[in-house]
């Protein structure tokens, strides 16, 4: 147990249908980051939130639209994804002054059809 | 632009013998840390064990130990007494200090411990 937790833990969808991803913390950080991890490629950094500010958005198609309504949750909302954005999404937390290491949540596995 | 490098995409061990998973990271920046994560078949990214670039000495949690190496910016990861637990994908990670600085993460290794 991190202390960081997602829900669903498991997402199946249509390319039509519109869902959301839930992250939570409780460790008292303050930044948040969604990742996205396929089969067989690097963890790719998606969104990072410091102070529910948006700080950094690498290049993510608008189909996923993050949401940070205060520093203990994270949202990811998908609308019309593509079966290539079938992958496990990894939601982590850090504080932002002394200590650097991430804490992940156990991620949920999203399966588009 | 920082990079990591894992060069092991795959290794194997014998139950209770030691095994070792290089890294090596390419940086200008003269304060960091260096971080290993675990991550088994569950899928829980797991931090094993930190170490401040600016700290000699090696930094050691039970069984797991690193050899950073500054000048030859290596950060390996020693596993002692391997257990069938131990079996995961292992990442290596890098981060400069500042608030606002973000991991690097490498390619990854994994690693099975065989009966």
């Amino acid at each position: 147990e991190t202390g960081v937790t997602q829900t669903p833990r498991h997402l199946v969808m249509g390319m039509t249908n519109k869902k959301s991803l839930k992250c939570e913390q409780h460790l008292g950080h303050n930044a948040m980051y969604w990742y996205k991890q396929s089969a067989k490629k690097p963890l790719e950094l998606m969104f990072v939130y410091n102070f529910k500010e948006q700080t950094e958005n690498n290049s993510v198609p608008s189909r996923f639209s993050p949401e940070c309504p205060n520093s203990s949750h994270l949202f990811l909302h998908l609308h019309t994804l593509q079966p290539e954005d079938s992958a496990l999404y990894l939601c982590a937390s850090r504080r932002t002054s002394g200590r650097y290491e991430q804490y992940f949540g156990p991620g949920t596995r999203l399966t588009v059809t | 632009a920082q990079t990591v490098t894992q060069s092991q995409p795959e290794m194997s061990v014998q139950e209770a013998e030691t095994v070792t998973l290089s890294c090596t990271y390419d940086t200008s920046e003269n304060n960091y840390y260096l971080f290993w994560y675990k991550q088994p078949p569950s899928r829980q990214m797991i931090l094993v064990i930190r170490q401040e670039a600016y700290k000699q000495q090696n930094a050691t949690e039970n069984r797991f130990s690193v050899n950073f190496q500054k000048a030859a910016k290596s950060f390996s990861l020693k596993i002692s007494d391997s257990q069938l637990g131990d079996t995961a994908m292992y990442f290596c990670a890098f981060v400069p200090s500042g608030s606002a600085r973000q991991l690097t993460f490498g390619s990854g290794t994994q690693l099975t411990v065989l009966p």
